[in-house]
């Protein structure tokens, strides 16, 4: 069965203090991992795909890697704007090109100054 | 801008009660798709359209009907809603094959 879990659920952490955020999946013939980031009473807002094994994207204080089982988003001396909870999901096996995707359950994160 | 329009953002009906949420998206995307949002389940596939005219079952369709009325516009309808029902439901687009969905700002729905 398709399945994407994140952990921690929640991460409390303090202005300037890095910390990763990680996404574990279990799907065969991945087709991409994608992260979001959900701000409260919001929609997600796509931030990055990942599509093979030893890939990374950047963003400002963020850096998603991906493993063939996992993926991690690396927060670097975050600051307080930076605080929301973070989605990943991949496209489920028998989802052919509709593009329907399986999202976890996400991480909250809390940054504090 | 562009991008995915849902209303209304907040909703409240009694046990029973019909109503219908919409969504427009101004991007040209082919699919689009209705999800829910619930505390410690995470954003749950309701129903998907991968292109006007066609639309199939999610991962929690019952309770639910849809209607791609064009290319713009996919609707939600709830035909007698339950409290089981109280949730955040988003509307995203996409183009075929690309995951990279544009999300709504969201309807918030309680059913009391």
């Amino acid at each position: 069965e398709d399945q994407v879990t994140q952990s921690p659920e929640a991460l409390r952490l303090q202005e300037g203090e890095s910390s990763s955020l990680n996404c574990s999946y279990t799907v065969s013939g991945l087709r991409g991992l994608f992260w979001y980031r959900q701000d409260p009473g919001k929609g997600p807002e796509f931030l990055f795909t990942l599509y093979s094994a030893g890939e990374e994207k950047e963003k400002e204080r963020l850096k998603a890697t991906l493993t063939k089982k996992e993926s991690f988003l690396h927060i670097t001396a975050p600051k307080p704007e930076d605080s929301a909870t973070y989605l990943c999901a991949v496209p489920g096996a028998n989802s052919s090109n509709t593009g329907k995707l399986i999202f976890g359950q996400g991480t909250t994160l809390q940054v504090k100054p | 801008n562009a991008g995915v329009t849902q209303t209304p953002k907040f909703q409240v009906l009694k046990t029973g009660q019909s109503m219908t949420l919409q969504c427009a998206q101004d991007m040209n995307h082919n699919s689009m798709y209705w999800y829910r949002q619930d505390p410690g389940m995470g954003l749950r596939l309701i129903y998907y359209s991968a292109s006007e005219g066609t639309t199939d079952k999610g991962e929690v369709p019952n309770g639910y009907n849809v209607s791609r009325l064009n290319k713009r516009e996919f609707s939600l309808r709830l035909e007698s809603a339950a409290p089981s029902q109280t949730s955040v439901y988003f509307c995203a687009s996409s183009d075929p094959g690309y995951y990279g969905y544009t999300f709504g700002s969201g309807t918030r729905l309680t059913v009391v």
